[in-house]
């Protein structure tokens, strides 16, 4: 069955702190990997994908993320995290032949300003 | 990016009622949509996918007779909960296919 999940439901840090978020997915055959930002109050808003080509994937606000297929991982990264990066941060999973995401639980980082 | 908005953002109703929500791309086409149940403190939970003219494809567990689904046009697809209880409370979130998938701000129903 496809899956994904991520290892940490609660992340608190303080700003200027690097931030990395866990993300193991299991799928048959090929995937596509999404990160997803929910900000309190707002809607979901795609930070990355990973489709192909370089597995190092540079996403909006100084996300990245690694793809590394031997691990079945989607790390989420960001060296220096502002206080305006407190979120939900969700990871996704989907069939490179489908449409259907599959979430992970989320993760709710909250940044101490 | 492309913007897709939810009617109504919250909503209470009575248990046995039924309530309709509305998910609609403003500025693009899809011809497919989804909807999602998020519950407290938990991930989005895909019900359902509804493509535009046909009927919808419920993921399993999910009642169609429950969680009524139509999508008449290429900017609209509507969610109804009927006979409504309040196991049924939750946060319902759309998104719309276009170059990516993009999310609705979600209506939290509250059945009381």
């Amino acid at each position: 069955a496809q899956s994904v999940s991520q290892h940490n439901h609660h992340v608190i840090l303080s700003e200027a702190a690097s931030l990395e978020l866990g993300c193991n997915y299991s799928y048959g055959g090929t995937v596509n990997l999404f990160w997803y930002v929910q900000y309190p109050g707002q809607h979901l808003q795609l930070l990355l994908k990973y489709f192909s080509g370089d597995p190092l994937v540079k996403g909006i606000k100084g996300f990245e993320a690694e793809f590394i297929k031997s691990k079945f991982s989607f790390n989420l990264r960001k060296p220096s995290v502002q206080w305006s990066d407190t979120a939900e941060y969700f990871c996704a999973a989907r069939g490179a032949a489908g449409n259907k995401l599959t979430f992970g639980g989320g993760t709710r980082v909250l940044v101490k300003p | 990016g492309a913007v897709v908005s939810q009617h109504p953002s919250r909503v209470i109703c009575k248990s046995g009622t039924s309530v309709k929500i509305e998910c609609r791309s403003l500025d693009f086409q899809a011809t497919t949509m989804f909807w999602y149940r998020q519950f407290p403190k938990q991930s989005l939970m895909l019900m359902a996918t509804s493509n535009e003219g046909s009927k919808a494809t419920y993921e399993q567990g999910v009642e169609k007779d429950k969680f009524l689904i139509n999508h008449a046009s290429l900017t609209l697809s509507t969610l109804t909960v009927t006979s409504a209880h309040p196991e049924d409370s939750s946060f319902y979130i759309c998104s719309a296919l276009g170059q990516e998938q993009f999310f609705g701000p979600g209506t939290r129903l509250t059945v009381l």
